[in-house]
């Protein structure tokens, strides 16, 4: 069974910086591309960064580009995002999310969910 | 980036009813859309991809039509479990964006 589960998530201080990880299990994670898509409590969805099946691609939305980066770690079953300088806007659960494909921006399967509340 | 307008952003329904949700594209997307469910507290679910495509384990009462700009998912006949807010995205052309939601409720 494929499973995704978030964690590092909480509660933290303007311009402070958060890592949260993403461990995965069920399915051959290092042939797949994955994502970190991000949802503000009662909001939409909003695509935050992808990567591909090597590292050999990433990519991030304009709203977060120079303050997150993603990682994954293909030996560990595991996807990282580095966030730094939070905001209050950074304020949401998010998910990792597995693409369909090596890059493909297609959300086949998602975690839970992480929550991530920023204060000032 | 592509901009995608759903409507109606939201519409009560009976089970039993036919529910159809349309996603408008801002410029062409050939057939690079996906549609999901998703249900409170709970993340989304992929229900379909290349505008038609089923995904595994989806029910055959979910379907999608529609390439270019305009696109449609039919619910055939709304059962209790469908009641949910549904978003289509697009992957056509980078970067990925969402719709703003359509959310079924009981009528």
């Amino acid at each position: 069974e494929v499973q995704l589960v978030e964690s590092g998530g909480g509660l933290v201080q303007t311009g402070r910086s958060l890592r949260l990880s993403c461990a995965a299990s069920g399915f051959s994670f290092d042939r797949y591309g994955m994502h970190w898509v991000r949802q503000a409590p009662g909001k939409g969805l909003e695509w935050v960064a992808g990567i591909s099946w090597n590292s050999g691609s990433m990519g991030y939305a304009d709203s977060v580009m120079g303050r997150f980066i993603i990682s994954r770690d293909n030996a560990k079953n595991s996807l990282y995002l580095q966030i730094r300088s939070l905001t209050v806007e950074d304020t949401a659960f998010y998910y990792c999310a597995k693409d369909i494909d090596y890059y493909r921006f297609v959300f086949q399967m998602w975690g839970p969910g992480t929550l991530v509340t920023v204060f000032s | 980036a592509i901009q995608l307008a759903q409507s109606p952003s939201s519409l009560s329904a009976s089970v039993g009813d036919r529910v159809t949700i349309t996603c408008r594209a801002s410029q062409g997307i050939a057939t690079g859309l996906a549609w999901y469910q998703q249900k409170p507290a709970k993340p989304p679910k992929l229900l379909i991809y290349d505008a038609s495509s089923l995904e595994d384990g989806v029910p055959s009462r979910f379907s999608g039509s529609g390439s270019g700009t305009d696109f449609t998912l039919t619910i055939s006949s709304l059962q209790p479990g469908d009641f949910a807010t549904y978003f289509c995205q697009q992957f056509n052309k980078y970067p990925p964006v969402f719709g703003g939601g359509t959310k079924v409720d009981i009528k």
